[in-house]
């Protein structure tokens, strides 16, 4: 059973600053690994998908990477904003199965 | 449709009643997820329909829980005899089948209270 873990839980750091979230994944024979922003009380919004034969994916100050042979992907985004604040969610597919990590809780202070 | 939309967005049930909960999928979407989501934790994978049959249905966590997909577009979770344990957010996701290279999208949610 795929399991999947977010590094750290939640995360606060001053408008401007660098960040990088962390996801983990036990079971490397995915398809493909997909970043979601989740708003309190909403669903959740697609990110970056990367397939299982990339090693990173750009949009915008977002940038994903994949480590398929270690199991893990980081989130790196760039001159945070206070809009940037959500909770984001690693979800790995092996084939059409689909599984979430616990996601990171970031805030983004002014 | 434009995305994946799900009715209602909020349901408030007394303890022991049925609930419906509806997901419309993108259009020519064949495969659909339901996921449930707790405060303060990712989503929890419930059932996985390829076309109009559950390819995968280990996360329903008690046989109070089906759902169905008659005609392999809108999908219908069906609670029985709800406990306050069930209240929770339902989340209804759609992709197409196939590669690496399907993406998913979802819905707003269901807001499922019990009370």
């Amino acid at each position: 059973k795929q399991e999947v873990t977010q590094i750290p839980a939640a995360l606060s750091v001053p408008e401007g600053e660098n960040l990088v979230l962390n996801c983990s994944f036990t079971d490397s024979a995915i398809y493909n690994l997909q970043w979601f922003r989740q708003d309190p009380g909403k669903g959740l919004t697609s990110l970056l998908l990367i397939q299982s034969s990339q090693r990173e994916q750009t949009s915008g100050r977002l940038n994903a990477s994949l480590d398929k042979s270690s199991g893990r992907s980081t989130l790196y985004i760039a001159a945070s904003q206070p809009g940037d604040s959500a909770t984001y969610l690693c979800a790995v597919r092996l084939f059409n199965d689909m599984r979430f990590g616990a996601g990171t809780r970031l805030t983004v202070k002014p | 449709g434009a995305g994946v939309s799900q009715t209602p967005s909020n349901k408030v049930t007394e303890k022991g009643k049925y609930v419906e909960l509806r997901c419309d999928p993108i259009s020519g979407h064949t495969a659909l997820y339901w996921y449930r989501q707790s405060l303060g934790q990712g989503p929890e994978f419930l059932i996985y329909f390829q076309g109009t049959g559950a390819a995968d249905d280990s996360g329903l966590p008690n046989d109070r829980f089906f759902a169905v997909r008659p005609e392999g577009s809108v999908s219908t979770l069906k609670i029985q005899r709800t406990e306050r344990g069930d209240s929770a957010v339902y989340l209804c996701a759609s992709s197409l089948m196939g590669g690496s290279n399907t993406e998913a999208f979802f819905g707003q949610g269901t807001r499922l209270t019990v009370v």
